[in-house]
């Protein structure tokens, strides 16, 4: 069964430390994303990749920043954690061309205290 | 505006009852037409996917695009408990990224 894998379902950190979330898909997909979830806001995309060591801003950016080193894995930094960053974090992964939609990991739930 | 609309709800229904889900969007270039379920604390799944107007039917569900309105439509036949979830729906032009609604929060009472 093919899927994206998050590294984890609940997080919770301390103001002002540095946060990793990672993503893993194994479906050799072109492009990940990483949206954020919160209720009355939908899903807002804070970065996207469509090829390794390629990354773009998407919606709301300020405050994070990703990686992807291997074309499976894509990671959102959270360079210095703020309570506002409390959220569902979402990765998603599609292939490029007309045929894809969007395949979803199961989200992580980080909680800034 | 938001490009894509879609109502919060919740809508509440009895098992049984035949639902209607609903999306309105204002770009006309959108061609590519996605439902979404999302399950309480799990990411989204794809439920339907269509490309341009007409319908396409899976089992129970039954996916409608009208793109002279600009609106698309779920409809969910003899809605069982187990389909209470949020519903997103999702469009796409010719690049790879998806526009999302809001969603709509389903609740099917036994």
């Amino acid at each position: 069964d093919v899927k994206v894998t998050q590294s984890s379902r609940y997080l919770v950190k301390r103001t002002g430390e540095k946060v990793f979330l990672e993503c893993v898909q194994d479906m050799d997909h072109e492009n990940m994303f990483w949206y954020r979830q919160d209720p009355g806001l939908g899903l807002r995309l804070i970065y996207f990749s469509y090829d390794v060591k390629m990354k773009e801003k998407g919606d709301i950016p300020e405050g994070y920043s990703v990686s992807r080193e291997k074309k499976e894995r894509f990671s959102l930094i959270l360079e210095s954690a703020s309570t506002n960053q409390t959220s569902m974090y979402l990765c998603a992964s599609s292939r490029t061309g007309p045929s894809g939609g969007y395949t979803f990991g199961s989200g992580t739930r980080l909680t800034v205290v | 505006q938001k490009e894509v609309e879609q109502d919060p709800g919740p809508l509440s229904v009895p098992e049984g009852a035949i639902v209607s889900l609903n999306c309105t969007y204002s770009n006309s270039a959108f061609q590519y037409f996605m439902w979404y379920r999302q399950y309480s604390r799990k990411g989204p799944e794809l439920l339907m996917y269509t490309y341009s107007s007409g319908n396409k039917e899976d089992g129970r569900f039954t996916a409608q695009v009208d793109k002279s309105s600009k609106y698309i439509s779920l409809f969910i036949r003899d809605s069982q408990p187990s389909d209470s979830a949020t519903y997103l729906c999702a469009m796409r032009y010719a690049g790879n990224m998806l526009t999302f609604g809001g969603g709509t929060r389903l609740m099917v009472k036994p």
